[in-house]
Formats: structure tokens, C-alpha cells, sequence
């Protein structure tokens, strides 16, 4: 799997649009973009996928670079419930392939 | 919406002595997976499961640990004899071919 580099923490006002980088310049033809979450010591939550297009689901929005070297995650509107590590990961599109956990983001919203 | 349900949510057990961690995936998954979470530390991969044998394992993974489907339904992570150093969250996940990760809420392990 691909490596990425995001960003050790950010910080983000409350209602505030959140983006988070993520840069993944060695990323496979077949591999796709995945972001999770780890709000405290809870399990890792999934927000979304991508693979070339931008995607959008009731959570958060993916940008995907024309290159896909790099990507942004976006949360339209922050709430205190986001603070938490936020995950980029690379993998191939496969149920039996494993995820590789980086150290993530750790996106603090402010009130 | 459907999760993956983990119990305990916290044991405790001395060291040397046998535990069982235990998970329900999502009922139509055929992925199954453990993590685990040292405090502090990044999640971190231990076995993926599928058609009732291990696909992968890391090198965490090793012969103190082993995973059962025992029935239809449960997904167990069975540690021999713990250490100190097993004290951990552990964490099971479940998929499907098509969709992201589901995990369960962590299986706190303390041992002393």
C-alpha cells in the first residue's frame, strides 16, 4: 500500500469548513483513498472513499487532486463531535486487503 | 445501521492466564479482522480472516494468538498466556467486498 503524509493536527472553529490534507504522490493506478476516524479511544469510524472523482456523502466531502497525489477531506461544518484523529489511507479496492494505519491528523475543533 | 459488537468491553487478567476477546461482525460480512491499539500508539494490524481461515497475519500475530469462527455468528481473538506487554485496545472489524471497514467499539485488555 501507498504511503501518506498528513498533517500531525489542525485546528478548525466551530461551523468552520475542516480540511484536511493528505499527500500520497506513490499511489497506484488501482489503489483508492480511504479517510476514517478515531474519535478518543473508540473504534475507527469510515467517512468516505474515492478514487478519481470527488465523492460526497452525508459526512464529509472527498477532493481528489487530477493527478491523485493528493487529496483533502472536507467537513462543510465542524462540530466539537469532530474532534478526533482523522486517517488517510491507500489501499487497493479489495474486502480481504488490510488497512495500514498511519499516525493521522488530529483535527481539534474549537468552540 | 448495523455494527460489529464486541464483549468485554474491559478485562482485566493476570498475566500468564488465557483470554478470549470476543465480536459479533455484521451478519451478510466475510471479512473479519482484529487490531489492537497500545495507549498512545497507532492501530495496528494483527489478522484478517476469511472463509474460515486466516488471509493474513502480522508479525504481532504470533503463536500465543490464534481466531475462531466458532458458529455462524462470533468471531473470537484467543490469547494462550498474556504479558504485560498485550495490554492493549483490541479491535475487531468486518466487511464486505464492497464497502469500508465497520468496527466494533474495543475490548479494553489490562493485564497485571
Amino acid at each position: 500500500d501507498a504511503k501518506t503524509t498528513q498533517p500531525t493536527s489542525m485546528d478548525c472553529a466551530e461551523g468552520r469548513a475542516a480540511n484536511l490534507p493528505c499527500n500520497h504522490s506513490t499511489i497506484s493506478g488501482n489503489e483508492y483513498v480511504y479517510w476514517y476516524r478515531q474519535i478518543h479511544s473508540q473504534g475507527p469510524q469510515y467517512i468516505i472513499h474515492g478514487l478519481k472523482n470527488n465523492e460526497t456523502n452525508e459526512m464529509a466531502s472527498l477532493i481528489i487532486t487530477e493527478d491523485r497525489k493528493s487529496s483533502t477531506l472536507i467537513l462543510p461544518h465542524a462540530t466539537l463531535r469532530d474532534t478526533a484523529v482523522y486517517y488517510c489511507i491507500v489501499r487497493v479496492w479489495s474486502g480481504a486487503n488490510n488497512l495500514f494505519f498511519g499516525t493521522g491528523t488530529r483535527l481539534t475543533v474549537i468552540p | 445501521e448495523p455494527e460489529v459488537t464486541q464483549t468485554p468491553s474491559h478485562q482485566v487478567t493476570q498475566m500468564g492466564q488465557e483470554v478470549i476477546l470476543r465480536c459479533v461482525p455484521i451478519s451478510n460480512h466475510l471479512y473479519f479482522y482484529w487490531y489492537r491499539q497500545i495507549l498512545g500508539q497507532k492501530v495496528e494490524f494483527l489478522v484478517s480472516f476469511y472463509n474460515n481461515e486466516i488471509s493474513e497475519k502480522s508479525e504481532i500475530f504470533d503463536d500465543q494468538f490464534s481466531v475462531e469462527r466458532p458458529d455462524g455468528s462470533n468471531f473470537t481473538l484467543k490469547i494462550r498466556s498474556t504479558k504485560l506487554e498485550d495490554s492493549a485496545m483490541y479491535f475487531c472489524a468486518s466487511s464486505d467486498a464492497s464497502s469500508g471497514y465497520t468496527f466494533g467499539s474495543g475490548t479494553r485488555l489490562t493485564v497485571v
